[in-house]
């Protein structure tokens, strides 16, 4: 079975910009959360879908936002980027919201100059 | 508020001696936990996990031990071996009265020394 697959892997932006970034789940995982890596504040939770509808939120401002498909895919989406949403973001997926265990895609690698 | 707390930036170990990862909480209502590993470029990948009704799980070389009165978790990796190099992160769910969220540390870098 394959593995959580996010696009693109890497990307450079310049300040202003938006950006959207792509998460394809395990096959049958149905719940798709996103995280942002940053050094020394490790993984911090920006939100989680579920059946196309958002479940849960993390402190983050409204320039992030997120979706989900039909088919479980999901985007989120970056608007107005800052210098500081520079970071690695993660994609998680679980077959629904009830299941601790959190399968992560490799991540998209986000530079913003 | 860091509710999942990894004090320890960084451990180095010996390549067959044991290696103690640590993480502390502070909301109660936690009642599952994680450990996660990660490589450069890589994402985290899940290692163990324990419910809080237990107080240990074993799997192999990797175990995870609870102490729900100190708020407390501790991984042990015995015996190491370079391969186990990585950052691992401690994650806790079921705050916020049941959320389904994961709160991660902000890891700690091991190193296995051959």
């Amino acid at each position: 079975k394959a593995g959580v697959t996010q696009t693109p892997r890497y990307l450079i932006k310049t300040r202003g910009q938006q950006v959207t970034l792509s998460c394809s789940p395990i096959s049958g995982h149905r719940s798709v959360s996103w995280y942002q890596q940053t050094p020394g504040q490790g993984l911090q939770f920006l939100f989680e879908y579920f059946s196309e509808t958002q479940r849960n939120k993390g402190n983050f401002p409204g320039r992030f936002s997120g979706r989900q498909f039909s088919n479980s895919r999901s985007e989120m989406n970056v608007s107005t980027l800052e210098l500081g949403d520079s970071a690695l973001y993660l994609c998680a997926s679980r077959l629904n919201p009830g299941g601790y265990e959190q399968y992560f895609g490799p991540g998209t690698r986000l530079t913003v100059t | 508020d860091q509710q999942v707390k990894q004090n320890s930036p960084s451990l180095s170990v010996q390549e067959g001696r044991i290696s103690i990862l640590n993480c502390d909480y502070t909301n109660s209502m936690f009642d599952y936990f994680l450990w996660y590993k990660k490589y450069p470029a890589e994402g985290p990948t899940f290692l163990i996990s324990i419910s809080s009704i237990k107080d240990k799980n074993e799997d192999g070389r990797f175990t995870v031990f609870l102490n729900k009165s100190a708020k407390h978790l501790s991984l042990h990796i015995v015996p190491s071996q370079p391969g186990d190099s990585a950052v691992y992160f401690c994650a806790a769910s079921g705050g916020q009265g049941g959320s389904e969220k994961l709160v991660f540390g902000k890891g700690t870098k091991l190193t296995v020394n051959p």
